[in-house]
């Protein structure tokens, strides 16, 4: 059981490059999240999805997109980089029953942007 | 925005002190939430409070939600070296439960000297 896997670790891009940060769970939760951490700072959530199909904003989407065709992955796309994209990201996961809070967190990938 | 602030930012303390970490907002929190964070990891729940007024305790660790559920503490008693850490608090807001979004606040840094 390897909870949640994030790839790759360490990406350096080029302004203007795109790339997709992989993020695959096998805990079978239906919630799948995106969160940026510059430092200093806590987290910002990027984007959310409910369920395979479903996907939604949250507070700081603009520059990326997101897909969720099966429970277990959920890609995030950047389309033509920039600095203010230079962040860890990190992947999250959690269950949709009630009473359940945790999210799980991946490892992060590191991102600069040059 | 619902605004998550955490005090203070940064805390060093000597080995076998106790602190307090604040978490404070004007909105109101269906859940709260408290995360230990390592460096070059993600975030890994502690505890989450749910009722107005609960406390809970992990061993050295005592976790208080406010009674207007605004706000939460997070004291450690006779701190160690093993506590040190980023943490960070992070509230589901009243009535966005549907998807268990986090608001993170910015995180307190805490290094515990030996």
């Amino acid at each position: 059981n390897a909870g949640v896997t994030q790839t790759p670790k360490f990406r350096i891009l080029k302004i203007g490059q795109s790339m997709t940060l992989q993020c695959t769970q096998d805990m079978n939760h239906n919630y799948m999240y995106w969160y940026r951490q510059d430092p200093g700072m806590g987290l910002k959530l990027i984007y959310y999805s409910v369920g395979a199909g479903i996907t939604d904003k949250g507070e700081v989407p603009n520059g990326y997109n997101v897909s969720r065709s099966t429970t277990e992955d959920f890609p995030l796309r950047l389309e033509l980089a920039a600095p203010s994209q230079t962040s860890v990201y990190f992947c999250a996961s959690s269950y949709s029953t009630a009473g359940s809070y945790e999210q799980y967190f991946g490892p992060g990938t590191r991102l600069t942007v040059t | 925005t619902q605004l998550l602030e955490q005090s203070p930012q940064f805390l060093s303390i000597q080995e076998g002190e106790n602190l307090t970490v604040y978490c404070n907002s004007s909105s109101v929190f269906s859940s709260l939430q408290w995360y230990r964070q390592e460096p070059g990891e993600g975030p890994v729940l502690l505890v989450t409070v749910v009722t107005g007024g609960e406390v809970k305790k992990l061993k050295r660790l005592t976790f208080q939600f406010g009674d207007a559920r605004k706000d939460s503490s997070l004291h450690i008693t006779a701190a160690q070296p093993g506590d040190t850490g980023l943490y960070l608090c992070a509230g589901t807001p009243w009535g966005r439960g549907s998807a268990r979004q986090l608001t993170f606040g910015s995180g307190t840094q805490l290094t515990v000297l030996p």
